[in-house]
């Protein structure tokens, strides 16, 4: 296994533009997570799944901002009409849960940066 | 609400010594977990210990140790024997139970460690 794949690692665009960040998780993790990171702070979250539902979207999240992960596997991150606020690093994590219980450690990628000029 | 508090923006160890970071948190949940993570400057976040908060030892993990104080809502990391590839940002994260609903894991604000040769 590979780990946490992020595609692209590296993204700049114009403000106004669409931008969309895959992640493809640890092939047998049913959670995937989104958060998002800038300079010289933790990790905010965005959203997360349980194999194909999302089941939390932060209400601090824009409507410009959606997530995806058809058939449980591979997720996508879209954020529309981006401003210059979006610039940060986007890192999406996995992990195996199958309950309530259980440490439901988070295995992360290497993010996508994005910059907004 | 779920919040991880991290007081201390930046600290020094010298090489071969130990080093406390501190964490405290808040929630209304009776089950919940309790992390730390390593960000070294390449970027990728890395588990380093975990303790749940029905554990009623003090998890560990070679050098990493987590003091755990539930009734002070507290969970300092420490590390033993500080070494130099030990310099990295630290982040406490909480994973929250199924009492507030979700299983997202929400995190600290960081503190940057630096280790002196």
């Amino acid at each position: 296994d590979t780990g946490v794949s992020q595609d692209p690692r590296h993204k700049i665009t114009k403000r106004g533009q669409n931008v969309t960040f895959r992640c493809d998780p640890i092939s047998e993790h049913n959670r995937l997570y989104w958060y998002r990171q800038t300079l010289g702070q933790g990790p905010e979250f965005l959203t997360y799944f349980q194999n194909e539902a999302q089941l939390e979207k932060s209400r601090l999240l824009s409507d410009r901002f959606s997530a995806e992960r058809p058939k449980g596997s591979f997720s996508t991150l879209e954020i529309q009409r981006t401003e210059q606020g979006d610039s940060a690093m986007y890192l999406c994590a996995s992990s195996l849960s199958t309950g309530f219980s259980g440490a439901n450690v988070l295995t992360f990628g290497a993010g996508s940066r994005l910059t907004v000029l | 609400a779920q919040k991880i508090t991290q007081t201390q923006p930046g600290m020094f160890v010298q090489e071969k010594e130990a080093v406390t970071l501190d964490c405290t948190y808040d929630t209304s949940d009776q089950s919940y977990g309790l992390f730390w993570y390593k960000q070294p400057s390449s970027g990728e976040m890395i588990f380093l210990i975990y303790q749940g908060s029905y554990d009623e030892q003090n998890a560990t993990e070679g050098r990493y140790s987590l003091n755990f104080q539930k009734a002070r809502k507290s969970a300092n990391l420490v590390i033993s024997a500080s070494q130099l590839g030990d310099s990295a940002m630290y982040f406490c994260a909480m994973r929250e139970g199924p009492g507030t609903g979700g299983f997202k894991t929400i995190f600290g604000a960081g503190t940057r460690l630096f280790v002196k040769a």
